[in-house]
């Protein structure tokens, strides 16, 4: 069982649509961080949020961090190509560390 | 700035063999993490070093992979003896501490590994 869990696995798309992927946990997080990952490279951050409610916007992609910080989600607006790839959550416990722990990952895929 | 360095990018070895790899993350950087990655699935921590101390090994399988942080710098990560499910891309990352807490994971191009 991982300690986040995203939905979904797999999603594939038009061009165009907009779409919603969420990652949620029953532990409490001081940070949340999201990942895109292409095939062969590592993951490259896209975007940290650190309040509860906070809301982050980068250019289509919408972030948003669960009032309780316990989960939070990734919404894309008209999609398109470029933004196929394997979307990763990842969350930091303040009191373990400061681990950096993944979720599964949601592997999009935005067809033209 | 250099990125993360990973070598090898690729290995592949039988069963029972031993293999490393090497990490040299970006310079100033105190927490290093080594991650594997199954295909199809998110990184799973496998150990996660601050300096050269410890902190979280627990996902680590000790009775065959360890780990070192030469001081504090460079890394390394050995399998002895290596199984089949042990296939996976290893990832390094490192990251700055501020204000006493990690910030962004800068990922290396990892180190795929397949066992026959």
């Amino acid at each position: 069982t991982q300690l986040l869990e995203q939905s979904p696995q797999f999603l594939s798309i038009q061009e165009g649509e907009n779409l919603t992927v969420y990652c949620n946990s029953s532990s409490v997080f001081s940070s949340l961080q999201w990942y895109r990952q292409e095939p062969g490279e590592g993951p490259v951050l896209l975007v940290t949020v650190v309040t509860g409610g906070e809301v982050k916007k980068l250019k289509r992609l919408t972030f948003q961090f669960g009032d309780a910080r316990k989960d939070s989600s990734l919404h894309i607006t008209a999609a398109q190509p470029g933004d196929t790839g394997l979307y990763l959550c990842a969350g930091v416990k303040k009191n373990a560390g400061n681990m950096l722990t993944f979720g599964g990952g949601t592997r999009l895929m935005v067809k033209p | 700035e250099a990125g993360v360095a990973q070598s090898p990018r690729y290995k592949i070895i039988e069963k029972r063999q031993s293999v490393a790899f090497w990490c040299n993350p970006i310079s100033g950087h105190a927490t290093l993490y080594w991650y594997q990655q199954i295909l199809g699935q998110g990184p799973k921590l496998l150990i996660q070093f601050q300096n050269n101390g410890v902190v979280d090994d627990s996902q680590l399988p000790k009775d065959r992979f360890s780990a070192e942080r030469l001081k504090g710098v460079d890394s390394t990560l050995k399998i002895q003896p290596a199984k089949l499910e042990d296939s996976a891309v290893y990832l390094c990352a490192s990251s700055p501490l501020r204000g006493g807490k990690n910030t962004e994971a800068f990922f290396g191009q990892g180190t795929r590994l397949t066992v026959v």
